[in-house]
Protein backbone atom coordinates (compact mmCIF):
# COMPACT_ATOMS: atom_id res chain seq x y z
CA UNK A 1 0.00 0.00 0.00
CA UNK A 2 1.38 2.91 -0.91
CA UNK A 3 -0.28 5.41 1.25
CA UNK A 4 0.48 9.39 0.85
CA UNK A 5 3.29 9.59 -1.74
CA UNK A 6 5.40 12.75 -2.12
CA UNK A 7 7.26 13.90 -4.72
CA UNK A 8 10.09 15.20 -5.30
CA UNK A 9 12.34 13.71 -1.63
CA UNK A 10 15.36 16.24 -2.60
CA UNK A 11 15.07 19.62 -4.41
CA UNK A 12 17.22 22.10 -4.34
CA UNK A 13 16.45 25.76 -5.60
CA UNK A 14 17.61 29.28 -6.25
CA UNK A 15 16.23 32.25 -4.39
CA UNK A 16 13.89 33.34 -6.89
CA UNK A 17 12.86 30.29 -8.55
CA UNK A 18 9.22 28.59 -8.34
CA UNK A 19 8.33 24.80 -7.80
CA UNK A 20 5.56 22.88 -6.75
CA UNK A 21 5.37 19.89 -3.88
CA UNK A 22 2.87 17.17 -5.06
CA UNK A 23 0.87 14.90 -2.90
CA UNK A 24 -1.35 11.87 -3.84
CA UNK A 25 -2.96 9.68 -1.64
CA UNK A 26 -4.84 6.50 -2.58
CA UNK A 27 -6.31 6.27 1.06
CA UNK A 28 -9.91 7.90 -0.24
CA UNK A 29 -9.06 10.40 2.68
CA UNK A 30 -11.05 13.54 2.34
CA UNK A 31 -8.70 15.88 4.43
CA UNK A 32 -5.19 16.90 3.10
CA UNK A 33 -2.28 18.93 4.83
CA UNK A 34 0.90 20.18 4.44
CA UNK A 35 3.41 21.14 7.34
CA UNK A 36 6.99 22.33 7.59
CA UNK A 37 9.18 21.06 9.76
CA UNK A 38 12.35 22.99 10.94
CA UNK A 39 14.58 22.43 13.56
CA UNK A 40 13.39 23.95 17.27
CA UNK A 41 9.74 24.56 15.31
CA UNK A 42 8.33 21.30 15.20
CA UNK A 43 5.52 20.79 12.90
CA UNK A 44 4.10 23.73 11.50
CA UNK A 45 0.85 23.43 9.34
CA UNK A 46 0.93 25.62 6.04
CA UNK A 47 -2.27 25.03 4.66
CA UNK A 48 -4.91 22.27 4.91
CA UNK A 49 -7.74 21.10 2.61
CA UNK A 50 -10.62 19.73 4.75
CA UNK A 51 -12.71 18.24 1.74
CA UNK A 52 -12.10 18.27 -2.41
CA UNK A 53 -13.10 21.65 -3.66
CA UNK A 54 -11.97 23.55 -0.27
CA UNK A 55 -8.69 25.05 0.96
CA UNK A 56 -7.99 26.85 4.16
CA UNK A 57 -4.39 28.57 5.70
CA UNK A 58 -2.58 27.27 8.75
CA UNK A 59 -0.22 28.70 11.05
CA UNK A 60 2.61 29.70 8.02
CA UNK A 61 0.86 30.16 4.89
CA UNK A 62 2.49 33.41 3.78
CA UNK A 63 4.55 32.90 0.69
CA UNK A 64 2.94 29.27 -0.66
CA UNK A 65 -0.27 28.40 -2.35
CA UNK A 66 -1.91 25.35 -2.77
CA UNK A 67 -4.37 23.37 -4.65
CA UNK A 68 -6.53 20.44 -4.51
CA UNK A 69 -6.84 19.04 -7.45
CA UNK A 70 -8.92 15.65 -7.10
CA UNK A 71 -9.78 13.83 -3.80
CA UNK A 72 -6.18 12.41 -4.34
CA UNK A 73 -4.13 15.07 -4.89
CA UNK A 74 -2.59 18.27 -2.79
CA UNK A 75 -0.07 20.22 -4.20
CA UNK A 76 2.06 23.05 -2.43
CA UNK A 77 3.42 25.47 -4.78
CA UNK A 78 6.50 28.21 -4.24
CA UNK A 79 6.03 31.14 -6.52
CA UNK A 80 9.48 32.74 -5.54
CA UNK A 81 11.36 30.89 -3.40
CA UNK A 82 13.25 32.22 -0.33
CA UNK A 83 15.83 30.97 1.75
CA UNK A 84 13.48 31.20 5.07
CA UNK A 85 11.45 28.01 3.14
CA UNK A 86 14.10 25.78 3.00
CA UNK A 87 12.70 23.03 5.09
CA UNK A 88 11.53 19.60 5.19
CA UNK A 89 7.95 19.39 4.55
CA UNK A 90 5.35 16.58 4.84
CA UNK A 91 1.92 16.15 3.08
CA UNK A 92 -0.82 14.28 5.57
CA UNK A 93 -4.45 12.94 4.99
CA UNK A 94 -7.10 11.55 6.95
CA UNK A 95 -10.37 10.32 6.37
CA UNK A 96 -12.29 13.25 8.66
CA UNK A 97 -10.25 14.75 11.54
CA UNK A 98 -13.57 16.93 12.64
CA UNK A 99 -14.43 13.99 15.07
CA UNK A 100 -10.86 13.21 16.28
CA UNK A 101 -11.95 9.61 15.46
CA UNK A 102 -9.17 9.25 12.46
CA UNK A 103 -5.57 10.02 12.69
CA UNK A 104 -3.05 11.23 10.35
CA UNK A 105 -1.22 9.36 7.76
CA UNK A 106 1.92 11.66 6.91
CA UNK A 107 4.33 10.94 3.64
CA UNK A 108 8.38 10.54 4.02
CA UNK A 109 8.70 14.03 3.42
CA UNK A 110 10.39 16.31 0.77
CA UNK A 111 13.46 18.47 1.76
CA UNK A 112 13.67 21.89 0.10
CA UNK A 113 17.12 24.16 0.17
CA UNK A 114 16.59 27.65 -1.18
CA UNK A 115 20.26 28.93 -1.91
CA UNK B 1 -7.85 27.47 19.41
CA UNK B 2 -5.50 24.73 20.75
CA UNK B 3 -2.20 25.31 22.33
CA UNK B 4 0.64 22.89 23.29
CA UNK B 5 3.75 23.36 25.18
CA UNK B 6 6.34 20.19 25.24
CA UNK B 7 8.62 22.09 27.38
CA UNK B 8 11.82 19.45 27.36
CA UNK B 9 13.71 20.39 24.48
CA UNK B 10 16.07 17.94 24.62
CA UNK B 11 16.41 14.25 27.04
CA UNK B 12 18.81 11.86 26.97
CA UNK B 13 18.79 8.80 28.87
CA UNK B 14 20.79 5.81 29.22
CA UNK B 15 19.47 2.55 28.04
CA UNK B 16 16.70 0.71 30.39
CA UNK B 17 16.04 4.12 31.88
CA UNK B 18 12.26 5.20 32.55
CA UNK B 19 11.80 8.65 31.13
CA UNK B 20 9.03 10.83 30.95
CA UNK B 21 8.37 13.48 27.99
CA UNK B 22 5.49 16.29 29.28
CA UNK B 23 2.83 17.70 27.06
CA UNK B 24 0.84 20.59 28.70
CA UNK B 25 -1.99 22.11 26.21
CA UNK B 26 -4.44 24.47 26.17
CA UNK B 27 -8.21 24.27 24.52
CA UNK B 28 -11.29 26.37 25.11
CA UNK B 29 -13.03 22.77 23.75
CA UNK B 30 -14.97 20.77 25.68
CA UNK B 31 -14.36 17.98 24.26
CA UNK B 32 -11.03 17.45 22.80
CA UNK B 33 -8.67 14.66 21.51
CA UNK B 34 -4.95 14.54 22.40
CA UNK B 35 -2.60 12.85 19.79
CA UNK B 36 1.11 11.76 20.35
CA UNK B 37 3.27 10.82 16.97
CA UNK B 38 6.82 9.71 17.14
CA UNK B 39 9.50 10.51 14.77
CA UNK B 40 12.50 8.38 14.36
CA UNK B 41 16.00 9.62 12.87
CA UNK B 42 14.61 8.17 9.40
CA UNK B 43 12.17 10.68 9.12
CA UNK B 44 9.15 9.47 9.02
CA UNK B 45 6.28 10.66 11.47
CA UNK B 46 4.34 7.54 13.06
CA UNK B 47 1.18 7.83 15.23
CA UNK B 48 1.36 6.16 18.56
CA UNK B 49 -1.90 6.84 21.00
CA UNK B 50 -5.32 9.17 20.23
CA UNK B 51 -7.26 9.52 23.89
CA UNK B 52 -10.25 12.17 23.93
CA UNK B 53 -11.34 13.91 26.84
CA UNK B 54 -13.91 11.72 28.17
CA UNK B 55 -11.44 8.81 29.37
CA UNK B 56 -9.31 9.84 32.16
CA UNK B 57 -7.74 6.46 32.27
CA UNK B 58 -3.91 5.70 31.58
CA UNK B 59 -3.27 3.91 28.95
CA UNK B 60 -0.50 1.31 28.50
CA UNK B 61 1.28 -0.09 25.64
CA UNK B 62 3.86 -2.73 26.51
CA UNK B 63 6.22 -0.05 27.32
CA UNK B 64 4.96 2.67 26.55
CA UNK B 65 2.07 4.63 28.84
CA UNK B 66 0.34 7.64 28.74
CA UNK B 67 -0.84 9.81 31.68
CA UNK B 68 -3.93 11.83 30.83
CA UNK B 69 -4.80 14.74 33.90
CA UNK B 70 -7.49 16.90 32.45
CA UNK B 71 -7.31 19.11 35.91
CA UNK B 72 -3.59 19.91 34.93
CA UNK B 73 -4.11 19.86 31.10
CA UNK B 74 -1.87 17.50 30.68
CA UNK B 75 -0.76 14.05 28.73
CA UNK B 76 2.35 12.74 29.52
CA UNK B 77 4.03 9.72 27.41
CA UNK B 78 6.22 7.54 29.52
CA UNK B 79 8.83 5.26 28.14
CA UNK B 80 9.49 2.30 30.95
CA UNK B 81 12.81 0.64 30.37
CA UNK B 82 14.30 2.95 27.51
CA UNK B 83 16.00 1.27 24.64
CA UNK B 84 17.90 2.59 21.72
CA UNK B 85 15.54 2.21 19.12
CA UNK B 86 13.42 4.70 21.36
CA UNK B 87 15.53 7.46 20.14
CA UNK B 88 13.38 9.79 18.06
CA UNK B 89 11.63 13.31 18.44
CA UNK B 90 8.14 12.72 20.08
CA UNK B 91 5.12 15.33 19.36
CA UNK B 92 2.18 15.79 21.37
CA UNK B 93 -0.71 17.56 19.66
CA UNK B 94 -4.32 18.33 20.59
CA UNK B 95 -7.24 18.88 18.48
CA UNK B 96 -10.38 20.29 20.16
CA UNK B 97 -14.14 19.42 18.29
CA UNK B 98 -16.04 22.30 18.58
CA UNK B 99 -18.03 20.85 15.02
CA UNK B 100 -15.99 22.86 12.57
CA UNK B 101 -12.04 21.85 13.59
CA UNK B 102 -10.10 20.03 11.01
CA UNK B 103 -6.72 20.54 11.73
CA UNK B 104 -4.23 19.25 14.03
CA UNK B 105 -1.17 22.21 15.30
CA UNK B 106 1.78 20.26 16.81
CA UNK B 107 4.00 20.97 19.48
CA UNK B 108 7.76 21.50 18.99
CA UNK B 109 8.48 18.41 19.78
CA UNK B 110 11.47 16.70 22.89
CA UNK B 111 13.92 14.76 20.91
CA UNK B 112 15.15 11.62 23.09
CA UNK B 113 18.46 10.29 23.01
CA UNK B 114 18.41 6.89 24.58
CA UNK B 115 22.26 5.97 24.95
CA UNK B 116 23.42 2.55 24.34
Amino acid sequence: NAGVTQTPKFQVLKTGQSMTLQCAQDMNHNSMYWYRQDPGMGLRLIYYSASEGTTDKGEVPNGYNVSRLNKREFSLRLESAAPSQTSVYFCASTRDLSSGANVLTFGAGSRLTVL
Amino acid sequence: AQKVTQAQTEISVVEKEDVTLDCVYETRDTTYYLFWYKQPPSGELVFLIRRNSFDEQNEISGRYSWNFQKSTSSFNFTITASQVVDSAVYFCAPLGWSGATNKLIFGTGTLLAVQP
